[in-house]
Protein backbone atom coordinates (compact mmCIF):
# COMPACT_ATOMS: atom_id res chain seq x y z
CA UNK A 1 0.00 0.00 0.00
CA UNK A 2 1.66 3.47 -0.99
CA UNK A 3 1.95 6.30 1.39
CA UNK A 4 3.17 9.54 0.73
CA UNK A 5 5.06 12.02 2.77
CA UNK A 6 5.29 15.69 2.24
CA UNK A 7 6.83 18.47 3.23
CA UNK A 8 4.25 20.00 5.95
CA UNK A 9 4.47 23.82 4.68
CA UNK A 10 6.16 25.83 2.67
CA UNK A 11 6.24 29.88 1.82
CA UNK A 12 6.95 31.53 -1.22
CA UNK A 13 6.65 35.13 -3.05
CA UNK A 14 4.70 36.06 -6.00
CA UNK A 15 5.98 35.04 -9.13
CA UNK A 16 8.73 32.71 -8.31
CA UNK A 17 8.21 28.58 -9.36
CA UNK A 18 7.04 26.33 -6.44
CA UNK A 19 8.25 22.88 -6.44
CA UNK A 20 6.49 20.36 -3.87
CA UNK A 21 7.96 17.05 -3.55
CA UNK A 22 6.11 13.80 -2.38
CA UNK A 23 7.79 10.61 -1.54
CA UNK A 24 5.96 7.35 -2.44
CA UNK A 25 8.72 4.62 -1.82
CA UNK A 26 5.93 1.39 -2.17
CA UNK A 27 4.58 2.89 -5.23
CA UNK A 28 2.84 -0.17 -7.15
CA UNK A 29 3.28 -0.87 -10.55
CA UNK A 30 -0.73 -0.06 -11.12
CA UNK A 31 -0.17 3.16 -9.09
CA UNK A 32 -0.89 6.39 -10.45
CA UNK A 33 -0.04 10.02 -8.84
CA UNK A 34 -2.93 13.03 -8.45
CA UNK A 35 -2.23 15.97 -7.25
CA UNK A 36 -4.84 17.75 -5.49
CA UNK A 37 -5.63 21.77 -4.62
CA UNK A 38 -7.69 22.32 -1.13
CA UNK A 39 -8.86 25.66 -0.09
CA UNK A 40 -10.56 26.01 3.05
CA UNK A 41 -13.89 24.77 3.39
CA UNK A 42 -13.73 23.46 -0.23
CA UNK A 43 -13.24 20.11 -1.62
CA UNK A 44 -9.83 18.86 -3.41
CA UNK A 45 -9.69 20.65 -6.84
CA UNK A 46 -7.38 18.54 -9.18
CA UNK A 47 -4.92 19.70 -10.56
CA UNK A 48 -2.78 16.87 -12.33
CA UNK A 49 -1.92 13.56 -12.39
CA UNK A 50 0.90 11.12 -14.03
CA UNK A 51 2.10 7.86 -14.66
CA UNK A 52 5.75 8.85 -15.52
CA UNK A 53 7.97 11.32 -16.77
CA UNK A 54 6.32 14.63 -16.97
CA UNK A 55 3.19 15.75 -17.68
CA UNK A 56 2.16 19.87 -18.31
CA UNK A 57 -1.12 21.00 -18.41
CA UNK A 58 -2.63 24.75 -17.85
CA UNK A 59 -1.54 24.85 -14.05
CA UNK A 60 1.52 23.30 -13.39
CA UNK A 61 4.12 20.24 -14.32
CA UNK A 62 4.50 17.01 -12.86
CA UNK A 63 7.69 15.38 -12.33
CA UNK A 64 8.18 11.72 -12.25
CA UNK A 65 11.71 10.26 -12.06
CA UNK A 66 12.09 6.60 -13.61
CA UNK A 67 12.01 5.00 -10.33
CA UNK A 68 8.59 6.97 -9.59
CA UNK A 69 9.31 6.75 -5.58
CA UNK A 70 8.87 10.22 -5.81
CA UNK A 71 6.99 13.29 -7.86
CA UNK A 72 7.40 16.64 -8.21
CA UNK A 73 4.83 19.24 -8.76
CA UNK A 74 6.00 22.35 -9.81
CA UNK A 75 4.10 25.53 -9.95
CA UNK A 76 5.09 28.32 -12.68
CA UNK A 77 4.96 31.84 -11.29
CA UNK A 78 2.79 31.35 -8.16
CA UNK A 79 0.14 34.23 -7.08
CA UNK A 80 -1.36 35.07 -3.73
CA UNK A 81 -4.39 32.97 -5.08
CA UNK A 82 -1.99 29.64 -5.32
CA UNK A 83 -2.07 29.60 -1.31
CA UNK A 84 -4.01 26.57 -0.45
CA UNK A 85 -3.29 22.79 1.03
CA UNK A 86 -1.19 20.50 -1.71
CA UNK A 87 -2.10 16.64 -1.69
CA UNK A 88 -0.13 13.99 -3.46
CA UNK A 89 -2.31 11.20 -3.94
CA UNK A 90 -0.87 8.20 -5.09
CA UNK A 91 -2.68 4.55 -5.69
CA UNK A 92 -5.18 2.84 -8.31
CA UNK A 93 -8.66 1.51 -8.68
CA UNK A 94 -8.06 -1.62 -10.48
CA UNK A 95 -10.07 -3.45 -8.08
CA UNK A 96 -9.49 -2.81 -4.86
CA UNK A 97 -9.46 0.98 -4.36
CA UNK A 98 -6.04 2.04 -2.51
CA UNK A 99 -6.02 5.13 -2.84
CA UNK A 100 -4.84 7.37 0.36
CA UNK A 101 -4.24 10.92 0.02
CA UNK A 102 -1.05 12.64 2.09
CA UNK A 103 -1.46 14.98 5.54
CA UNK A 104 -0.94 17.44 2.43
CA UNK A 105 1.67 20.88 1.87
CA UNK A 106 0.41 24.11 3.15
CA UNK A 107 2.00 27.40 0.40
CA UNK A 108 1.39 30.15 1.62
CA UNK A 109 2.76 32.68 -1.67
CA UNK A 110 3.56 36.19 -0.08
CA UNK A 111 3.29 39.29 -1.91
CA UNK B 1 -23.48 24.22 -12.36
CA UNK B 2 -22.91 20.32 -13.51
CA UNK B 3 -20.56 19.60 -10.61
CA UNK B 4 -20.77 17.41 -7.88
CA UNK B 5 -23.48 18.90 -5.41
CA UNK B 6 -23.71 17.76 -1.23
CA UNK B 7 -26.49 18.56 1.11
CA UNK B 8 -26.91 19.56 3.67
CA UNK B 9 -23.42 21.41 3.60
CA UNK B 10 -23.20 22.01 7.36
CA UNK B 11 -25.31 19.64 10.25
CA UNK B 12 -25.24 20.32 13.96
CA UNK B 13 -26.35 17.49 15.88
CA UNK B 14 -26.74 16.24 19.05
CA UNK B 15 -24.59 12.57 20.08
CA UNK B 16 -26.53 9.68 19.39
CA UNK B 17 -28.95 11.28 17.05
CA UNK B 18 -28.57 9.65 13.42
CA UNK B 19 -27.72 11.84 10.19
CA UNK B 20 -28.17 11.32 6.21
CA UNK B 21 -26.01 13.30 4.00
CA UNK B 22 -26.29 13.14 0.13
CA UNK B 23 -24.30 13.49 -3.02
CA UNK B 24 -25.15 14.35 -6.36
CA UNK B 25 -22.12 12.85 -8.21
CA UNK B 26 -21.49 14.39 -12.27
CA UNK B 27 -24.61 12.50 -14.36
CA UNK B 28 -22.18 10.40 -16.76
CA UNK B 29 -19.50 9.91 -13.59
CA UNK B 30 -20.33 5.63 -12.84
CA UNK B 31 -17.61 5.65 -10.07
CA UNK B 32 -18.45 7.94 -6.79
CA UNK B 33 -16.82 7.96 -3.57
CA UNK B 34 -16.73 9.25 0.01
CA UNK B 35 -13.97 10.60 2.33
CA UNK B 36 -14.24 11.97 5.76
CA UNK B 37 -11.41 14.84 6.51
CA UNK B 38 -10.49 16.52 9.96
CA UNK B 39 -8.72 19.60 10.45
CA UNK B 40 -5.20 19.32 9.32
CA UNK B 41 -5.36 15.93 7.82
CA UNK B 42 -5.98 15.03 4.14
CA UNK B 43 -9.54 12.94 3.70
CA UNK B 44 -9.59 9.94 4.30
CA UNK B 45 -11.36 7.17 2.15
CA UNK B 46 -14.26 5.36 3.47
CA UNK B 47 -16.47 3.57 0.76
CA UNK B 48 -16.99 3.58 -3.60
CA UNK B 49 -19.54 2.44 -5.88
CA UNK B 50 -19.16 1.45 -9.52
CA UNK B 51 -22.57 2.33 -10.18
CA UNK B 52 -24.78 1.04 -7.82
CA UNK B 53 -22.29 -1.64 -6.48
CA UNK B 54 -20.41 -0.92 -3.36
CA UNK B 55 -17.05 -2.07 -4.10
CA UNK B 56 -14.59 -1.36 -1.19
CA UNK B 57 -15.36 -0.40 2.52
CA UNK B 58 -12.62 1.20 4.38
CA UNK B 59 -12.01 0.02 8.32
CA UNK B 60 -12.92 3.59 9.19
CA UNK B 61 -16.08 2.91 8.09
CA UNK B 62 -17.58 1.26 11.58
CA UNK B 63 -21.03 -0.46 11.71
CA UNK B 64 -22.58 2.70 12.39
CA UNK B 65 -22.04 4.07 9.07
CA UNK B 66 -23.96 2.89 5.66
CA UNK B 67 -23.64 4.41 2.34
CA UNK B 68 -25.57 3.35 -0.37
CA UNK B 69 -26.13 4.31 -4.51
CA UNK B 70 -29.90 2.40 -4.81
CA UNK B 71 -29.62 3.43 -8.61
CA UNK B 72 -25.90 4.16 -9.59
CA UNK B 73 -26.69 8.10 -9.63
CA UNK B 74 -27.20 9.87 -6.18
CA UNK B 75 -25.69 8.48 -2.84
CA UNK B 76 -26.39 8.84 0.80
CA UNK B 77 -24.47 8.52 3.65
CA UNK B 78 -25.90 7.42 7.04
CA UNK B 79 -24.59 7.93 10.51
CA UNK B 80 -26.52 6.02 13.29
CA UNK B 81 -26.07 7.04 16.92
CA UNK B 82 -23.52 10.10 15.91
CA UNK B 83 -20.37 10.06 18.39
CA UNK B 84 -18.14 13.56 18.84
CA UNK B 85 -15.55 11.69 16.81
CA UNK B 86 -17.72 11.99 13.88
CA UNK B 87 -17.24 15.49 13.62
CA UNK B 88 -15.40 16.12 10.51
CA UNK B 89 -16.00 17.46 6.48
CA UNK B 90 -17.78 14.48 4.74
CA UNK B 91 -16.38 14.50 1.30
CA UNK B 92 -17.93 13.28 -1.60
CA UNK B 93 -16.23 12.68 -5.22
CA UNK B 94 -17.16 11.23 -8.72
CA UNK B 95 -15.00 9.86 -11.65
CA UNK B 96 -15.32 8.28 -15.11
CA UNK B 97 -13.88 5.27 -13.70
CA UNK B 98 -12.29 3.95 -17.04
CA UNK B 99 -9.03 2.65 -17.04
CA UNK B 100 -6.86 3.20 -13.94
CA UNK B 101 -6.45 6.39 -15.03
CA UNK B 102 -9.34 8.55 -13.76
CA UNK B 103 -9.86 12.39 -12.28
CA UNK B 104 -11.93 12.47 -8.80
CA UNK B 105 -13.91 15.83 -8.85
CA UNK B 106 -14.85 16.33 -5.57
CA UNK B 107 -18.63 18.06 -4.11
CA UNK B 108 -18.08 21.21 -1.10
CA UNK B 109 -18.81 18.96 1.77
CA UNK B 110 -20.98 18.51 4.33
CA UNK B 111 -20.00 19.56 7.61
CA UNK B 112 -20.83 17.49 10.64
CA UNK B 113 -20.65 19.00 14.24
CA UNK B 114 -21.63 16.58 16.62
CA UNK B 115 -22.22 18.20 20.54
Amino acid sequence: LAKTTQPISMDSYEGQEVNITCSHNNIATNDYITWYQQFPSQGPRFIIQGYKTKVTNEVASLFIPADRKSSTLSLPRVSLSDTAVYYCLVGETSGTYKYIFGTGTRLKVLA
Amino acid sequence: DTGVSQDPRHKITKRGQNVTFRCDPISEHNRLYWYRQTLGQGPEFLTYFQNEAQLEKSRLLSDRFSAERPKGSFSTLEIQRTEQGDSAMYLCASSEGRGLSYEQYFGPGTRLTVT
